[in-house]
């Protein structure tokens, strides 16, 4: 049991260069979510998923897309990477409860863009 | 809107000595609370989590939180803290509107232990 895990990662692009980040968990969970992780920002919520084919913005989406095309697999993509998106990009699931399950994350990926 | 306030950026403290990091919540209804801890270059770990019921929560590594809704704070405790224990630690609350579970997570405590 692997948990959710992300690939690559670390990444160095140039400004413009695009990329996808891969997230895989293997716990069966409905709910996926892409963060990214600043200093002194905390973890911030780029875009979430409730279900296979289902995606949703959250905090910060903007120069990001994702696609959730099979239950265990949640993508995220920049199509034309900025040195803004320089950052520790994390992967979670949670499963359905009452209320807010525990999120598992992956281990990260640290993305640099010159 | 849902926040979650930890005030303290760094804490250093001896081993063996004990513990408090301190987290302040914001919410319109009963919170669902919970810490997370860091170490260097890993993902986000969960230490323990209050949902209802008993206020004095339990979590592993020997750490604990007080749930106290008068005061809004969610605090965490150790009493005698471990070199091993050196790591950020996160506070988050939940859940948002809009359904998917999503919680809003503090900026975090570095936790700094002397040996």
């Amino acid at each position: 049991n692997a948990g959710v895990t992300q690939t690559p990662k670390f990444r160095v692009l140039k400004t413009g260069q695009s990329m996808t980040l891969l997230c895989a968990q293997d716990m069966n969970h409905e709910y996926m979510y892409w963060y990214r992780q600043d200093p002194g920002m905390g973890l911030r919520l780029i875009h979430y998923s409730v279900g296979e084919g289902t995606t949703a913005k959250g905090e910060v989406p903007d120069g990001y897309n994702v696609s959730r095309l099979k239950k265990q697999n949640f993508l995220l993509g920049l199509e034309s990477a900025a040195p803004s998106q320089t950052s520790v990009y994390f992967c979670a699931s949670s499963y359905i409860a009452g209320g807010p399950g525990e999120q598992f994350f992956g281990p990260g990926t640290r993305l640099t863009v010159l | 809107a849902q926040s979650v306030t930890q005030p303290d950026i760094h804490i250093t403290v001896s081993e063996g000595a004990s513990l408090e990091l301190r987290c302040n919540y914001s919410y319109g209804a009963t919170p669902y609370l919970f810490w997370y801890v860091q170490s260097p270059g890993q993902g986000l770990q969960l230490l323990l989590k209050y949902f209802s019921g008993d206020t004095l929560v339990q979590g592993i590594k020997g750490f604990e939180a007080e749930f106290k809704r008068s005061q809004s704070s969610f605090n965490l405790r150790k009493p005698s803290v471990h070199w091993s224990d050196a790591a950020e630690y996160f506070c988050a609350v939940g859940p948002l509107m809009g359904g998917g579970n999503k919680l809003t997570f503090g900026t975090g405590t570095q936790l700094k232990v002397e040996l």
